[in-house]
């Protein structure tokens, strides 16, 4: 079955730091992938998407490339802020459309 | 995009006792589904809501514990019933949009047993 594996937090950087979270998956067929932020108190949000292979989805200075090669989806930014602190959560979405999620990093930004 | 309202936003409810959570959303959608979200862990697919029949259950989850109706295209129910302490979770709605194809979810119902 689907399955993803992301990067276990929590991951604490300081305001202007790069930031990587680590997405690896696997997956029968051509799935689509996500990342998806939960925000303190607030409920899900999609942060990125791609669909297919070498697709770069991008969002609020937020990157991730999907690479077939390597089954990845890593997420990225060249310089976080205070209010980038949440939770993210990779996904993916096989033939079904249901979503399969990682177990979600914490990221604290400190100023 | 698509505006979901799930209700209730939260409860504390008390063992042995049942809830039914709604989920409305404002625009034309073809798939819901349901979803928990168990204190600091990832989101686990409970079921696909089907319309006017039964809903399509994931590993480990049954319709006793977990019935859920969807009477129409844009509104669905998810009971959890003879709850216990372990019920403690997020649950949350989300649909697949008809034009775009795009997820979205709802805010969550947040319930705490007892």
């Amino acid at each position: 079955g689907n399955s993803v594996t992301q990067m276990e937090g929590p991951v604490t950087l300081s305001e202007e730091a790069f930031l990587t979270i680590n997405c690896t998956y696997t997956a029968t067929g051509y799935p689509s992938l996500f990342w998806y932020v939960q925000y303190p108190g607030e409920g899900l949000q999609l942060l990125l998407k791609a669909t297919k292979a070498d697709d770069k989805g991008s969002n609020k200075g937020f990157e991730a490339t999907y690479r077939k090669e390597t089954t990845s989806f890593h997420l990225e930014k060249g310089s976080v802020q205070v209010s980038d602190s949440a939770v993210y959560f990779c996904a993916l979405s096989g033939s079904a459309r249901q979503l399969t999620f990682g177990s979600g990093t914490q990221l604290t930004v400190l100023p | 995009s698509a505006v979901i309202s799930q209700k209730p936003s939260r409860d504390i409810c008390q063992r042995g006792t049942s809830l039914t959570i709604q989920c409305q959303v404002d625009s034309q959608v073809t798939m819901m589904f349901w979803y928990r979200q168990q204190p600091g862990q990832s989101l686990t697919l409970i079921a696909t809501a089907n319309q006017g029949s039964e809903a399509t259950y994931e590993s480990g989850f049954v319709i006793d514990k977990f019935p859920i109706s969807r009477p129409n295209l844009t509104f669905s129910t998810l009971t959890v019933s003879n709850m216990s302490p372990e019920d403690s979770s997020i649950y949350l709605c989300s649909v697949e949009v008809k034009v775009s194809g795009e997820l979205f979810f709802g805010e969550g119902s947040r319930l705490t047993v007892l």
